[in-house]
């Protein structure tokens, strides 16, 4: 009964390769996001989309690319790898956005580029 | 100023006693705050939601928040070795609903 599933889990690959994590609910969920948590564990938001839709986009180098295809996949693309790209990816979902909406996350993809 | 700070600890407390976690935030409009457990190796986990001001209980934990003061806190009583994990704070920023994050505490229960 997983909530929210990403795939890989662990992902070992070399500096300047393209990859993609995957990410599904099946929680009937609107909305959808991407964190990164570094070697520090910060948990920062990346990208949001609601119903398919990108709503925050942050500050990231745009070798990121978000993909939602409905509303229970956002999957993650990373072209050109760098050393500074390893952490764990988490994906998670909400019933909807706005502030009183709790998180769901998934149970994160560890990447290390070399 | 950041936006969400904790102090990162570790924050050692015995078996059996209350562990109180710390957290502090900028943004003095905020309406949502939120404790999310993460054990190592594991994805975040919503421990309590707070949005009034005042305390909250629910089973061994309580959160509290002063919106005045702009902290909010977590209470843990009668603290347990499975209890020891890093306690993530999260607030939700009013001008665009964006969940920021703080660093987390980490707690150490000593059996």
């Amino acid at each position: 009964d997983t909530a929210v599933s990403q795939t890989p889990k662990y992902l070992v690959t070399q500096m300047g390769n393209d990859k993609s994590i995957k990410c599904e609910q099946n929680l009937g969920h609107d909305t959808m996001y991407w964190y990164k948590q570094d070697s520090k564990k910060f948990l920062k938001i990346m990208f949001s989309y609601n119903n398919k839709e990108l709503i925050i986009n942050e500050t990231v180098p745009n070798r990121f690319s978000p993909k939602s295809p409905d509303k229970a996949h956002l999957n993650l693309h990373i072209n050109s790898l760098e050393l500074g790209d390893s952490a764990v990816y988490f994906c998670a979902s909400s019933q909807a956005t706005g502030r009183l909406e709790t998180q769901y996350f998934g149970p994160g993809t560890r990447l290390l580029v070399l | 100023q950041k936006e969400v700070e904790q102090n990162s600890g570790p924050l050692s407390v015995p078996e059996g006693a209350i562990a109180s976690l710390n957290c502090t935030y900028s943004d003095r409009v905020s309406q949502s705050f939120f404790w999310y457990r993460q054990y190592s190796g594991k994805s975040p986990e919503l421990i309590m939601s707070i949005y009034s001001n005042g305390d909250k209980e629910d089973g061994r934990f309580t959160a509290q928040l002063n919106k005045a003061s702009q902290y909010v806190s977590l209470l843990i009583r009668d603290s347990q070795p499975s209890d020891s994990a890093t306690y993530l704070c999260a607030v939700t920023r009013r001008r665009d609903d964006k969940i920021i994050f703080g660093k987390g505490t980490r707690l150490h229960i000593l059996p």
